[in-house]
């Protein structure tokens, strides 16, 4: 069982309003992750980060932000939510194993589905 | 396009029987291709991470194979279970720093 959480679970919000999604992990891995998946398609990548202070955009474009301030906490936000914005949101962690972003098992928090009306 | 392709899209089988999913990628230059469970609204949860120098690899029930030579990697799952109906997704590492490539997965639905 990965040690990965994010909250919340579900969110139904209206057009125009602020919204974070929280991802933690107790696990202490350095690189961590932001997958966006539509029902029945592929997982993309939005943010990433190889730790502390860093955050880099992912290969699907997106308005979403992210911060890394602490190496547990990758936490994702939306300053102004779209009915466009609603998808599932995938957060994930692995350990640092040499050889670029891709080394190293992915570990996946449940998601945070987001709805925006 | 994309490079990972899974077939097929989905497949109902009984409990008890034997199955086989397929992934085809164009990715290349190939670090290491993975398996990857994932059950209805969870996230998913890593079967199995094979390098382009291994061309089996098991996990309990589940067996992975991969022929680098024609770029294709299949899973095959032996006495399903109820608990095994989830989408399967192959996904595809390049060397370096480019973002794997996930596979739009394979839907399967064990019945009793």
């Amino acid at each position: 069982e990965a040690d990965i959480y994010q909250t919340p679970r579900y969110l139904v919000i209206g057009t125009g309003k602020k919204i974070t999604l929280e991802c933690s992990q107790t696990m202490g891995h350095d690189k961590m992750y932001w997958y966006q998946q539509d029902p029945g398609m592929e997982l993309h990548l939005i943010h990433y980060s190889y730790g502390v202070n860093s955050t880099e955009k992912g290969d699907l474009s997106s308005e979403s932000t992210v911060s890394r301030i602490r190496t547990e906490h990758f936490p994702l936000t939306l300053e102004s939510a779209r009915p466009s914005h609603t998808s599932q949101y995938l957060c994930a962690s692995s350990e640092f194993v040499a050889g670029g972003l891709n080394t190293g098992e992915l570990f996946f928090g449940e998601g945070s589905r987001l709805t925006v009306l | 396009k994309n490079q990972v392709e899974q077939s097929p899209q989905s497949l109902i089988i009984l409990e008890g029987k034997n199955c086989t999913l397929q992934c085809n990628y164009t990715v290349s230059p190939f670090s290491n291709l993975r398996w990857y469970k994932q059950d209805t609204g969870r996230g998913p949860v890593s079967l199995t991470i094979m390098t382009f120098s291994e061309n089996t690899k098991s996990n309990g029930r589940y067996t992975a194979t991969l022929d680098a030579d024609t770029k294709q990697s299949s899973l095959h799952i032996t006495a399903s279970q109820l608990s095994d109906s989830a989408s399967y997704i192959c996904v595809v590492s390049f060397s370096g720093n480019t973002p794997l490539v996930f596979g739009k997965g394979t839907r399967l639905s064990v019945i009793a």
